[in-house]
């Protein structure tokens, strides 16, 4: 079955310790990307990936890196986590970045940090 | 740069219309609409480029107008199965984001 894939679903951690949420996808997609969503707020993007080794800011970047070594994965590194990345947290992907591909999300990974 | 969805929320009765309007202060290449359950991930719904082309998929149809920077999505008839967050993205040509917007909640009850 196509589809991507975060790990864990939900996640409490506590203030300054390092944690990362995998997100795996089998579908040979080029791009990918992580989201944020906070109410109110919507779907903010965080950080994307053209291909392999090619990664770049999204809107939200500050407190959040990201590696691309594989085409398939694309994990989300908090490297010292605070109470403010409290939010729900997507992964996405699609063939490539253009107008005509859709995005295929994970199902989320819910984040607080104590 | 975030696009503006109207309105915030919505309730309708099972049957009745809908539409949601995504609009944007730049000039757009695209608008993809996805819908959100609650609990769940975003889905695709469509994509519509520039050139006001219109789309539908069911009951559910979209249209841009690409000199207004402006998309609309109709859901006609509407269904229990329609309740969820409607989101709009907007690229730019040249760009290599998608911007979503704050995503509007529909609720259809019977």
């Amino acid at each position: 079955e196509a589809q991507v894939t975060q790990n864990p679903r939900y996640l409490i951690t506590v203030t300054g310790k390092k944690l990362t949420v995998t997100c795996s996808q089998n579908m040979n997609h080029e791009y990918m990307s992580w989201y944020r969503q906070d109410p109110g707020l919507g779907l903010r993007q965080i950080y994307y990936s053209m291909n392999v080794e090619v990664t770049d800011k999204g809107d939200v970047p500050e407190g959040y890196k990201v590696s691309r070594k594989e085409k398939r994965n694309f994990p989300l590194i908090l490297e010292s986590p605070s109470p403010n990345q409290t939010s729900l947290y997507f992964c996405a992907s699609s063939l490539r970045q253009g107008p005509v591909s859709p995005l295929h999300f994970g199902n989320g990974t819910r984040l607080t940090v104590t | 740069q975030q696009p503006v969805q109207s309105p915030q929320a919505v309730i309708l009765r099972e049957g009745e219309d809908a539409v949601i309007n995504c609009s944007s202060s730049k000039a757009l290449y695209s608008v993809h609409w996805y819908r959100q359950k609650h609990g769940e991930a975003p889905v695709f719904l469509m994509i519509l480029l520039k050139g006001g082309e219109q789309k539908g998929h069911d009951k559910i149809s979209a249209s841009f107008n690409e000199k207004k920077q402006q998309s609309s999505l109709y859901l006609t008839a509407s269904q229990l199965s329609y309740s969820g967050t409607y989101f709009c993205g907007t690229e730019r040509g040249g760009s290599e984001k998608l911007v979503f917007g704050k995503g509007m909640k529909l609720t259809v009850n019977p």
